[in-house]
């Protein structure tokens, strides 16, 4: 089934060493996003590719980066993670109308 | 301000009751309406989808409706189950490529 995936689901984290998470798709979708979840809270967007095109959210930390190398991958790396970065992060792919999520990655900061 | 407003913000039904969830918003231009589920710890997952000449649409139990006049729409949920404990977030998209707005969610909890 074509589908976002995202890996790892669970990711545990020292204070300040940096971590990448994943995200692959098999939808051929030509945008695809980064959003924050913290709990009880509504996703918030990061940034998000435009084919190749990097669209940076003007309030999104500098902590965080943002990779593409390719139509299906994408990467989240956090290069000096806070506690306050420990969050839900939801890849998600879209084109025309069509929207998909993936499961997540729930990122613990220790 | 793009906003989308959902009520209310937490609900708990016997299973086997129905339930209505709003959401109101303010996104303008108006592209499309999606009803999210979301479980805990998990992606949302998609419900509905509706566009501005949709007025209703059905997925299994759950019915979505939408009247881009007054920009509210509605999600009801027939005969509850267990498993559709989980919150549910409106969320609007503009005309202007695919950002979407998302509403605060609406947290559901079935009890047998």
């Amino acid at each position: 089934d074509a589908m976002v995936i995202q890996n790892p689901r669970y990711q545990v984290t020292q204070f300040g060493k940096p971590v990448t998470l994943s995200c692959s798709q098999t939808l051929n979708h030509n945008v695809m996003y980064w959003y924050q979840q913290k709990s009880s809270q509504a996703p918030k967007l990061l940034f998000h590719y435009y084919d190749k095109d990097f669209n940076n959210e003007a309030d999104t930390p500098d902590n965080f980066q943002s990779r593409r190398p390719n139509t299906s991958f994408c990467f989240l790396d956090i290069r000096s993670p806070g506690l306050g970065d420990a969050a839900m992060y939801l890849c998600a792919t879209s084109r025309d109308s069509g929207y998909t999520f993936g499961s997540g990655t729930r990122l613990t900061v220790v | 301000k793009n906003q989308v407003e959902q009520s209310p913000q937490s609900l708990i039904i016997l299973e086997g009751k129905n339930c209505t969830l709003q959401c109101n918003y303010t996104v303008s231009p108006f592209s499309n309406l999606r009803w999210y589920k979301q479980d805990t710890g998990r992606g949302p997952v998609s419900l509905t989808i509706m566009t501005f000449s949709e007025n209703t649409k059905s997925n299994g139990r759950y019915t979505a409706t939408l009247d881009a006049d007054t920009k509210q729409s509605s999600l009801h949920i027939t005969a509850s189950q267990l498993s559709d404990s989980a919150s549910y977030i409106c969320v609007v998209s503009g005309a202007a490529g695919n950002k979407l707005t998302f509403g605060g969610g609406t947290r559901v909890l079935v009890k047998p």
